[in-house]
């Protein structure tokens, strides 16, 4: 079972939200770790979007819109991703990170579609 | 403004080797650790290492482990990835990035093709 697992695919509609998912594997407990996000666009590099451990222990990127937010559900051990008002320009993989077991660890990513 | 310029990509064949090296500009260089990621082609993000500010502490994933060595040169405010024994399996785009706690700057990246 990988470290992190992410769905491959999200479609919502402009000006709605989203909730994009990261389950941390069964043993790893998602309020020990910060997750971190980040989106990346075809033919360019991935853009560090922001980190979350709890309400206390939280990062936005620089010039990240406050429309992206983080948080976690313990009760399913799951790290979140929400963006607010999608807007074309959100359409993108979104891929969430945690430093585990000395190594960085990446999710498989999801691919936000906003249509 | 941060710029990390990577270089050095190309195409080897099976069992050759390449060094990659990341020019950085814009921030305190010996200040940060420093990592390679890197990405297949249609794939996700896969870390291949990091090091610490002065060197002295190096992490790397299993699967290139006695293959690569990360190295850098703060004098040079320069990252290196020596790549030996490649394989088709490590045919991606190389990314150079600042990490002083995830990874917060990447630079354009730089393409590795290992094939025959």
């Amino acid at each position: 079972q990988a470290v992190l697992t992410q769905p491959s695919s999200l479609s919502a509609s402009p000006g709605a939200s989203a909730s994009l998912t990261c389950t941390l594997r069964s043993g790893i407990n998602v309020g020990a770790y910060r997750i971190y996000w980040y989106q990346q666009k075809p033919g360019s590099p991935p853009q560090y979007l922001l980190r979350y451990k709890s309400d206390s222990d939280k990062q936005q990127g620089s010039g990240v819109p406050s429309r992206f937010s983080g948080s976690n559900d313990a009760s399913t051990n799951v790290g979140l991703l929400f963006i607010s008002g999608l807007q074309s320009e959100d359409e993108a993989d979104y891929y969430c990170a945690i430093w585990y077991s000395s190594a960085w660890v990446f999710g498989g990513g999801t691919r936000l579609t906003v249509l | 403004e941060v710029q990390l310029v990577e270089s050095g990509g190309g195409l080897v064949e099976p069992g050759g080797s390449l060094r990659l090296s990341c020019a950085a500009s814009g921030f305190t260089f010996s200040n940060y650790w420093m990592t390679w990621v890197r990405q297949a082609p249609g794939k996700g993000l896969e870390w291949v290492a990091n090091i610490k500010e002065n060197g002295g502490e190096k992490f790397y994933l299993d699967s290139v482990k006695g293959r690569f060595s990360i190295s850098r040169d703060n004098a040079k405010n320069s990252l290196y990835l020596q790549m030996n024994s490649l394989r088709a399996e490590d045919t991606a785009v190389y990314y150079c990035a600042r990490s002083p706690d995830g990874v917060d700057y990447w630079g354009q990246g730089t393409l590795v093709t290992v094939s025959s």
